[in-house]
């Protein structure tokens, strides 16, 4: 049964930081992982999306690696802004395309003015 | 761009009556998604569907059904509602072109009073 670990549970950190945030995984077969972020009470947004086959990916200040041999992905925030303040969701699916997410339990990042 | 539609956003049911939730996925995807989001806690799987077949089940309760309908919008069933249920209920759905990223509707938040 995959497993997923995300470390911080929380972190708290100054405007203009950079920051990691980890995720870990058990089974390394998976087809895709993926970054999403969780406001209060609110939906789930994809921040990025990360094949198998590739090693990271870029969006504006996020930036996101995957080492799926060692079960490992990294989420790279430059320059945090107070509005990045939310819960920052890992999840990978399973080896054949289309099939579950499996959520690690977040990582909640508050960025203080 | 169209996102996937989720309705009701609110519910209040009370103990032991039925509820049904329903989803509406971005065009032209053919794999819909159910998760289960309990206080505090990461997104559970309950069950998918592709191209109107279920393809998978995970944690739902006997007491649940869902289908999905030849118009592609999916209908997640609940009956003898449980305090327990009570929770924001997800529906995402994917397509093999944009390698099976999952996006997510804004949720139903049922309470069971």
């Amino acid at each position: 049964k995959q497993e997923v670990t995300q470390i911080p549970a929380a972190l708290s950190v100054p405007e203009g930081e950079n920051l990691v945030l980890n995720c870990s995984f058990t089974d390394s077969a998976i087809y895709n992982l993926q970054w999403f972020r969780q406001d209060p009470g609110k939906g789930l947004t994809s921040l990025l999306l990360i094949q198998s086959s590739q090693r990271e990916q870029t969006s504006g200040r996020l930036n996101a690696s995957l080492d799926k041999s060692s079960g490992r992905s990294t989420l790279y925030i430059a320059a945090s802004q107070p509005g990045d303040s939310a819960t920052y969701l890992c999840a990978v699916d399973g080896e054949t395309s289309g099939s579950r997410l499996t959520f690690g339990e977040g990582t909640q990042l508050t960025v203080n003015p | 761009a169209a996102g996937v539609i989720q309705s009701p956003r609110h519910l209040i049911k009370e103990k032991r009556e039925t509820a049904t939730l329903k989803c509406y996925p971005i065009p032209r995807h053919d794999t819909v998604y159910w998760y289960q989001q309990g206080p505090g806690q990461d997104p559970q799987f309950l069950i998918s569907f592709y191209e109107k077949m279920q393809s998978d089940k995970g944690s739902i309760p006997d007491r649940f059904s869902a289908q999905q309908f030849s118009d592609y919008h999916s209908e997640l069933n609940m009956s003898s509602l449980e305090l327990g249920d009570s929770a924001l209920y997800f529906c995402a759905s994917s397509f093999r072109e944009s390698s099976y990223e999952q996006y997510f509707g804004p949720g139903t938040r049922l309470t069971v009073t």
